[in-house]
């Protein structure tokens, strides 16, 4: 089945510094992928969406100058988190659409962001 | 606006029985998926059951099936003899459209606790 690699799964940064996480589709091209964000015991919230050759998407309330997205291959999206701060520490997640239908979601594992 | 409501924020079930987690959804559009997926305290998103709208018949998977009520605007997520493995966070989401760039919003989770 489809698959989307995300990494990494866990990283601890200083505040101040970046972050870049990726998401690989390894078997499907992904014109459009997805990043969201899940702060701890609460819902995923869809941050931006991302196109191939294009500029991302951002949801309302997301800083398109913090949260950069750059989507420059059918198969990688990755999200930089730019100047990070502790309130920036939360899980990220992506979501490609896989070409199975309207069903056809896959999602990366994840990535745990930690800022110190 | 789209929305998606899961008013049960953990459940309790003993082991073997069957369980319904709620969820309702609001949309103006007529073209939309429903998805059901199961959160483990991995992070991983793991997809259960899908529904379309124009879909008639209700969804089953196995073990899960989707009690769509079109009218009522609900999809219920129903999981037949529960078993210990099912304790996770259960997400209800909407897929808004049918196109390659359609997102799926989220509803904010139940916490389901699976009692031996």
């Amino acid at each position: 089945g489809a698959v989307v690699s995300q990494h990494p799964s866990r990283v601890i940064c200083k505040s101040g510094t970046s972050v870049k996480i990726e998401c690989r589709s390894l078997d499907f091209q992904a014109t459009t992928m997805f990043w969201y964000r899940q702060f701890p015991k609460q819902s995923l919230m869809l941050m931006a969406t991302s196109n191939e050759g294009s500029k991302a998407t951002y949801e309302q309330g997301v800083e398109k100058d913090k949260f950069l997205i750059n989507h420059a291959s059918l198969t990688l999206s990755t999200l930089t988190v730019t100047s990070a701060h502790p309130e920036d520490s939360s899980f990220y997640i992506c979501s490609a659409r896989s070409g199975q239908g309207a069903r056809g979601y896959t999602f990366g594992s994840g990535t745990r962001l930690t800022v110190v | 606006a789209q929305k998606i409501t899961q008013t049960q924020p953990g459940m309790f079930v003993q082991e073997k029985e069957a369980v319904t987690l709620d969820c309702t959804y609001d949309t103006s559009d007529q073209s939309y998926g429903l998805f059901w997926y199961k959160q483990p305290s991995s992070g991983e998103m793991i997809f259960l059951i899908y529904q379309g709208s124009y879909d008639e018949q209700n969804a089953t998977e196995g073990r899960y099936s989707l009690n769509f009520q079109k009218a009522r605007k609900s999809a219920n997520l129903v999981i037949s003899a529960s078993q210990l493995g099912d304790s996770a966070m259960y997400f209800c989401a909407m897929s808004l459209g049918y196109s390659s760039a359609s997102k799926i919003i989220f509803g904010s989770g139940t916490r389901l606790s699976i009692r031996p």
